[in-house]
């Protein structure tokens, strides 16, 4: 496997059910990051991890949890969501995150639909 | 604060023709890095072009070029030979120095190559 990847392409979940998405890089980089995207909005944020330490929280839900066991792995832990978190769930990661040149690479997405 | 303006929302290309896409941007950074992806409609961001704010040329990689210009903080995507595999959403994006792990994206330009 070559860049990031993520697992499953597509999620359909009730509202009461638990799940979580992987996204794993093979790129040795350092920084790993979840967005959100909903139709007709601009990419939203939702967490930065750094060295497998969370940098960044955007204001997300406690309905949504992430969790970086190491530099290469990602997941979002997601329970009982809402109608309003169906969107693409796009996960990135970049060398390091402290430069402005840094670059992010995305996976290919989850296209999660909430029932 | 940064952001990113996209104010095309959809273009049409004929197939073969150069199409421009605009982006201007707002920063108080020095240093500060520009970026352009592409979303086809399968879902993932692909990297296509970076240009540094300190870089005195404009970035080219292959039918990809980037209009640079740092006084009227532009930077517009150029494609050269449009192909049908072109059509996709395109996102400007910027990364400051002082912002640490976060890109802004814009709200994207979708564009549709004519046959």
């Amino acid at each position: 496997e070559t860049g990031v990847t993520q697992t499953p392409r597509h999620l359909v979940m009730g509202m009461t059910n638990k799940k979580s998405l992987k996204c794993e890089q093979h790129l040795g980089h350092n920084a790993m990051y979840w967005y959100k995207q909903s139709a007709k909005k601009p990419l939203e944020l939702m967490f930065v991890y750094s060295l497998e330490e969370r940098v960044e929280n955007n204001s997300v839900p406690s309905r949504f949890s992430p969790e970086c066991p190491n530099s290469s792995h990602l997941f979002l832990h997601l329970h009982t969501l809402q109608p309003e978190d169906s969107a693409l769930y796009l996960c990135a990661s970049s060398q390091d995150g402290t430069e402005s040149t840094d670059t992010q690479y995305f996976g290919p997405g989850t296209r999660l639909t909430v029932l | 604060a940064q952001k990113i303006t996209q104010t095309q929302p959809g273009m049409f290309v004929q197939e073969k023709e150069a199409v421009t896409l605009d982006c201007t941007y707002d920063t108080s950074d020095q240093s500060y890095g520009l970026f352009w992806y592409k979303q086809p409609s399968s879902g993932e961001m692909i990297f296509l072009i970076y240009q540094g704010s300190y870089d005195e040329q404009n970035a080219t990689e292959g039918r990809y070029s980037l209009n640079f210009q740092k006084a009227r903080k532009s930077a517009n995507l150029v494609i050269s030979a449009s192909q049908l595999g072109d059509s996709a959403m395109y996102f400007c994006a910027m990364r400051g120095l002082y912002n640490f792990n976060k890109f802004y994206f814009g709200s994207g330009t979708k564009l549709n190559v004519k046959p």
